[in-house]
């Protein structure tokens, strides 16, 4: 059974600052991997999209890596903004059936 | 373009009585749609898929006489909570992917707020 875990739960960091968010996965039979930013209250905005021959993609200040061999995505957010304060999930679409398993998501806040 | 709506994006109920939550696909022909659930502060569990025409494949755990789902068209599907109960109480989000295009990719609605009081 495919297992999606993100680290940390929770971060706050300074307006400005690089960070790194990261997903682990149990099964590497995955199909893609993707990240989404929840916002409170709201549903699901799609980030990035990584397919399972792809490395990496790239929007903007957002850079998503996929170690499939490994089970890790991180998302790479470049010059942190407020705005940028949101719930980042990741999820695993799985090669056999074709569902989305979530990870638990990192509340991330970005202090001006 | 792979718009997704949810209504109403938010409902009250009283214990004991139905709501029916609605899926549509604005601008494409959705062939499977997924209903998820989200807890407070937990992330999105999926409850069940229904293709067009066909009966909802329902997640382990999850009762399907209380969740009934209906995809009757490619544009909507919808999710019934029968006899709701507080616990019922969540965030629910659809998501359909679009059968024409290819792929498996799955658009996402804005979620509809459930509390039953």
């Amino acid at each position: 059974k495919q297992e999606v875990t993100q680290i940390p739960a929770a971060l706050s960091v300074p307006e400005g600052e690089n960070l790194v968010l990261n997903c682990s996965f149990t099964d590497s039979a995955i199909y893609n991997l993707q990240w989404f930013r929840q916002d409170p209250g709201k549903g699901l905005t799609s980030l990035l999209l990584i397919q399972s021959s792809q490395r990496e993609q790239t929007s903007g200040r957002l850079n998503a890596s996929l170690d499939k061999s490994s089970g890790r995505s991180t998302l790479y957010i470049a010059a942190s903004q407020p705005g940028d304060s949101a719930t980042y999930l990741c999820a695993a679409l799985m090669d056999s059936s074709y569902k989305l398993i979530f990870g638990s998501g990192t509340r991330l806040l970005v202090r001006p | 373009g792979a718009v997704v709506s949810q209504h109403p994006s938010w409902v009250i109920c009283k214990s004991g009585t139905s709501v029916k939550i609605e899926c549509r696909s604005l601008d494409f022909q959705a062939t499977t749609m997924f209903w998820y659930r989200q807890f407070p502060k937990q992330s999105l569990m999926l409850m069940a898929t229904s293709n067009e025409g066909s009966k909802a494949t329902y997640e382990q755990g999850v009762e399907k006489d209380k969740f009934l789902i209906n995809h009757a068209s490619l544009t909507l599907s919808t999710l019934t909570v029968t006899s709701a109960h507080p616990e019922d109480s969540s965030f629910y989000i659809c998501s359909a992917r679009d059968g024409l295009a290819g792929g498996y990719e799955q658009y996402f609605g804005p979620g509809t707020r459930l509390t039953v009081t």
